[in-house]
C-alpha cells in the first residue's frame, strides 16, 4: 500500500464545472503539499499546508489532520487547468517529500 | 530572482556513458533536493543536499549514482555507466530552510539508448 493515495486517478470534466481530488496518506507527516504538473512536465507548487484551509484564486485546500485526509477544489473549472495534481507530504525530518501518483484533471471547452 | 535552474534540459546518452545534470538553486536557498520521474510513475525522492553537505541520500541507487552541492556554483547529480533503466526526468527543487515550500527546476529529461 502506497503511504500517499489519490483519487481520482483520472478525472475529466466540463468548464465551469466544480473539481475535488482527494488525498489520503497513512504517515505522520509534518505538511502536504499539492503539485501542479504541466503537460510540458514543469511541476508548480501550490499549496503548502499543515492545518484548516488555503486559498489562492480558484484554488482552495484543506487538510483534516485527524482524517489523515486533504482535498483539492478548483472552482470554475478552466481548460487551462488541464494538467496532472500531485500530493505530496514531508516527514518533519529532512522535509524531503513523499508523492502520490496524481491525478490526471482534462477540462473540456 | 530567477527560479530554479536546470541543464541540460534534455540529455541523450548511450549505455556505459557518464551523465551530469546540474542544478542551480534560487538565490538565497540553501537546501537542495533531487527527485526521479520513472515513465509512467511517480515522483521519488533521491539525496537532500545542504551546501557541502549530503544530509538523505537514503532514495539513491547504491551504484553508480553520486550528488554533491559544493560550496560554490551547481549542485551536481551524476550516473555513471548510465542503463536503459535511468531513462527519466530527474527534478531538483530547493528551498531557503528545512521546513519551506519546495520549488522545481524544469528538469532534465535523460535517454539512454
Amino acid at each position: 500500500k502506497n503511504e500517499v493515495e489519490q483519487s481520482p486517478q483520472n478525472l475529466t470534466a466540463q468548464e465551469g464545472e466544480f473539481i475535488t481530488i482527494n488525498c489520503s496518506y497513512s504517515v505522520g507527516i509534518s505538511a502536504l503539499h499539492w503539485l501542479q504538473q504541466h503537460p510540458g512536465g514543469g511541476i508548480v507548487s501550490l499549496f503548502m499546508l499543515s492545518s484548516g484551509k488555503k486559498k489562492h484564486g480558484r484554488l482552495i485546500a484543506t487538510i483534516n489532520i485527524q482524517e489523515k485526509h486533504s482535498s483539492l477544489h478548483i472552482t470554475a473549472s478552466h481548460p487551462r487547468d488541464s494538467a496532472v495534481y500531485i500530493c505530496a507530504v514531508s516527514d518533519g525530518g529532512n522535509e524531503k517529500l513523499t508523492f502520490g501518483t496524481g491525478t490526471r484533471l482534462t477540462i473540456i471547452p | 530572482n530567477a527560479g530554479v535552474m536546470q541543464n541540460p534540459r534534455h540529455l541523450v546518452r548511450r549505455r556505459g556513458q557518464e551523465a551530469r545534470l546540474r542544478c542551480s538553486p534560487m538565490k538565497g536557498h540553501s537546501h537542495v533536493y533531487w527527485y526521479r520521474q520513472l515513465p509512467e510513475e511517480g515522483l521519488k525522492f533521491m539525496v537532500y543536499l545542504q551546501k557541502e553537505n549530503i544530509i538523505d541520500e537514503s532514495g539513491m541507487p547504491k551504484e553508480r549514482f553520486s550528488a554533491e552541492f559544493p560550496k560554490e556554483g551547481p549542485s551536481i547529480l551524476r550516473i555513471q555507466q548510465v542503463v536503459r533503466g535511468d531513462s527519466a526526468a530527474y527534478f531538483c527543487a530547493s528551498s531557503p530552510q528545512r521546513d519551506f515550500r519546495q520549488y522545481f527546476g524544469p528538469g532534465t529529461r535523460l535517454t539512454v539508448l
